[in-house]
């Protein structure tokens, strides 16, 4: 079955450590790749985004992804985490350019002064 | 524009009872989605509308769900004869055509007693 897989539930870091969040999707088609992130009692925000073109993408925030195709792998990254980024992170494939997009169950990240 | 609006943020009902949310989108956007998160998992695709058409409406959870945006401008989501198993997050979603850039809303949440 196709499916959006993330290997962290839950993820506790110290301020200024390095994250990476991992992804894999099961999809054989063209995808549309997508990092969500919910901060404690608010909406989903979109982090970013990988449509084509470079596969190493930078968002808002500092955070960045990288695309490897033959890993079926968008992974998450952020040099130095901040307590600001405690929050719930979500992967998301788009395929084939439809409506929908697929999640992931997310990632609990803990940021510790 | 202060983006997606949904409401009631929160209700609780009695198993079998019906209930109703309202999904306001961005003014602009053309497409709306509905979506279901549960604990512990991410949002679940359930219905998508462009305009005032619902082109998807197949991945709905049962016949006791159903969806109606009447002017292609706000949309409800009915949950007739409410059970345990409804309790969840319901978000609400909105974009262009065209356009890979869902916003959304902060959701409702849905407690059956």
């Amino acid at each position: 079955a196709q499916s959006v897989s993330q290997h962290n539930h839950h993820v506790i870091l110290s301020e200024a450590a390095s994250l990476e969040l991992g992804c894999n999707y099961s999809y054989g088609g063209t995808v549309n790749l997508f990092w969500y992130v919910q901060y404690p009692g608010q909406h989903l925000q979109l982090l970013l985004k990988y449509f084509s073109g470079d596969p190493l993408v930078k968002g808002i925030k500092g955070f960045e992804a990288e695309f490897i195709k033959s890993k079926f792998s968008f992974n998450l990254r952020k040099p130095s985490v901040q307590w600001s980024d405690t929050a719930e992170y979500f992967c998301a494939v788009n395929i084939d350019s439809g409506y929908a997009l697929n999640f992931g169950k997310g990632t609990s990240l803990l940021v510790t002064p | 524009d202060t983006g997606v609006s949904q409401d009631p943020r929160h209700k609780i009902t009695k198993r079998g009872q019906n209930v109703t949310f309202r999904c306001d989108p961005i003014s602009e956007h053309n497409r709306l989605y509905w979506y279901r998160q549960t604990l512990g998992q991410g949002p679940e695709f359930l219905t998508y509308f462009q305009n005032e058409a619902q082109l998807e409406k197949s991945r709905l959870l049962s016949d006791r769900f159903s969806a109606e945006r009447p002017k292609g401008s706000f949309s409800t989501l009915e949950i007739q004869r409410t059970e345990q198993g409804d309790s969840a997050m319901y978000l609400c979603a909105s974009s262009l055509q065209g356009s890979y850039g869902y916003t959304f809303g902060s959701g409702t949440r849905l407690t059956v007693v």
